[in-house]
């Protein structure tokens, strides 16, 4: 049992690349989120999805889109990656559907746009 | 929005010594979750708090939940080196589109 697993761990990316982080959970989770660390301002919520086909808008959604691919997967995307994206990025998971419950996070991925 | 502070934001304290990190709600919380993060690491769940005034423990950590439900604190006893790390709170304000919203974190160092 993994739990929560990202891809990649690191990655460094130029201005304007895209790239797409993965996120998956085996314990049959309805909720997963995306949100970005920076220092100084704790967790700030980027995507998250209630429930399989469904995706709502966090507080910093703007430079991002999502996929929930299925009930495990959800993906988060960078079309045209800036340096104010440099940030650590995790995914985390919850049983419930509305939002409250405790979350569990992955290991998150450290990403430098140059 | 919904704002969740969180003070102080950094602590240093001599290993033995007491450790508390406070957070404020500017609306009524449902409840109140905390999390630790190691250096390094991703966040964990510690503790949930749901009613007015409620009080946990968990060995040498107390989490308190205020009366009004718009603020709670952590509070480490006797800090030892393994308590290194940010401590989170989030909140739930109970109203339209739930989530949890992250304080900024206290990020704890302890010189041994």
């Amino acid at each position: 049992n993994a739990g929560v697993t990202q891809t990649p761990k690191f990655q460094v990316l130029k201005t304007g690349q895209s790239m797409t982080l993965q996120c998956a959970q085996d314990m049959n989770h309805n909720s997963m989120y995306w949100y970005r660390q920076d220092p100084g301002m704790g967790l700030r919520l980027i995507y998250y999805s209630a429930s399989e086909g469904t995706t709502d808008k966090g507080e910093v959604p703007n430079g991002y889109n999502v996929s929930r691919l299925n009930k495990r997967e959800f993906s988060l995307r960078l079309e045209s990656a800036a340096p104010s994206q440099t940030s650590v990025y995790f995914c985390a998971s919850s049983i419930g559907t509305s939002g409250t419950e405790t979350q569990y996070f992955g290991p998150g991925t450290r990403l430098t746009v140059t | 929005g919904q704002q969740v502070m969180q003070i102080p934001q950094y602590q240093h304290v001599q290993e033995g010594e007491d450790f508390t990190t406070y957070c404020n709600s500017s609306t009524t919380l449902s409840n109140i979750q905390w999390y630790k993060q190691r250096p390094g690491g991703h966040p964990v769940f510690l503790i949930q708090l749901v009613k007015s005034g409620e009080v946990k423990k968990q060995k040498r950590l107390t989490f308190q939940f205020g009366e009004a439900k718009k603020n709670s604190s952590l509070h480490i006893t006797a800090t030892q080196t393994t308590d290194v790390g940010t401590y989170f709170c989030a909140g739930i304000t109970g109203q339209g589109a739930q989530k949890l919203v992250f304080g900024q974190g206290t990020r704890l160092t302890i010189n041994p």
